[in-house]
């Protein structure tokens, strides 16, 4: 089934260790994206990419870095972590056929750095 | 640059009353507006797109390009809208999709 997977759900991991959170999409999109969402459920584009070997910084500056190295995976790598990244990261897709195609968005990976 | 607004974190609204969920954006060109919504427990989601002018579970909303805005309307609320709404830009060229800060909307039975 086309669907855009997350994993993991929940992480809880310690300050200064390296952590990849996983985004697949098995829906043949181009576009991706990744979102913070903080406490008070507001959203923040981290990072975006227009296809394979494209990315873009988005508007709230981020540690993380992502790569695009085939269309359907979007993984977002924190090299050492501490608690100020601790929240939930969203990821989404969509058609590259124009600004006006939905986005599609993954279950979410609540990240807890102690 | 563009930039979402979203005025009201919160709005609470008795079931059966009008709901308008106010949105305004900033954008030197042609923009794309959406409507997104996130239930409890679910996925976020789009509601509606301005392109399509259509009514999804009730809700419309215009885009007005003299006030910049995109506020959404329902005229009867209903308990299943009880929800966290986002107001989303997109844009030609550079596709770079952002949202607004979000409105939590409660429905008072």
């Amino acid at each position: 089934e086309a669907d855009i997977y997350q994993t993991p759900r929940y992480l809880v991991i310690g300050t200064g260790k390296k952590i990849t959170l996983e985004c697949s999409q098995t829906m043949g999109h181009d576009k991706m994206y990744w979102y913070q969402q903080d406490p008070g459920m507001e959203l923040h584009l981290i990072h975006y990419s227009y296809g394979v070997n494209s990315t873009e910084k988005g508007d709230l500056s981020s540690e993380s870095t992502v790569s695009r190295i085939r269309t359907e995976h979007f993984p977002l790598t924190l090299e050492s972590a501490r608690p100020s990244h601790t929240s939930q990261y969203l990821c989404a897709s969509a058609p590259g056929q124009g600004a006006n195609t939905e986005a599609f968005f993954g279950q979410g990976t609540r990240l807890t750095v102690v | 640059a563009q930039r979402v607004t979203q005025p009201e974190k919160l709005l609470s609204v008795f079931k059966g009353a009008p709901v308008e969920l106010k949105c305004n954006y900033s954008y030197s060109g042609s923009p794309e507006l959406f409507w997104y919504v996130q239930y409890s427990r679910q996925r976020l989601q789009l509601l509606l797109r301005h392109i399509s002018r259509e009514s999804i579970k009730g809700f419309t909303a215009d885009l007005n390009k003299g006030e910049t805005s995109f506020h959404l309307k329902k005229p009867f609320a209903q308990e299943e809208d009880s929800a966290m709404y986002y107001c989303a830009l997109n844009s030609f060229g550079n596709e770079k999709l952002t949202f607004g800060t979000g409105t939590r909307l409660t429905i008072i039975p």
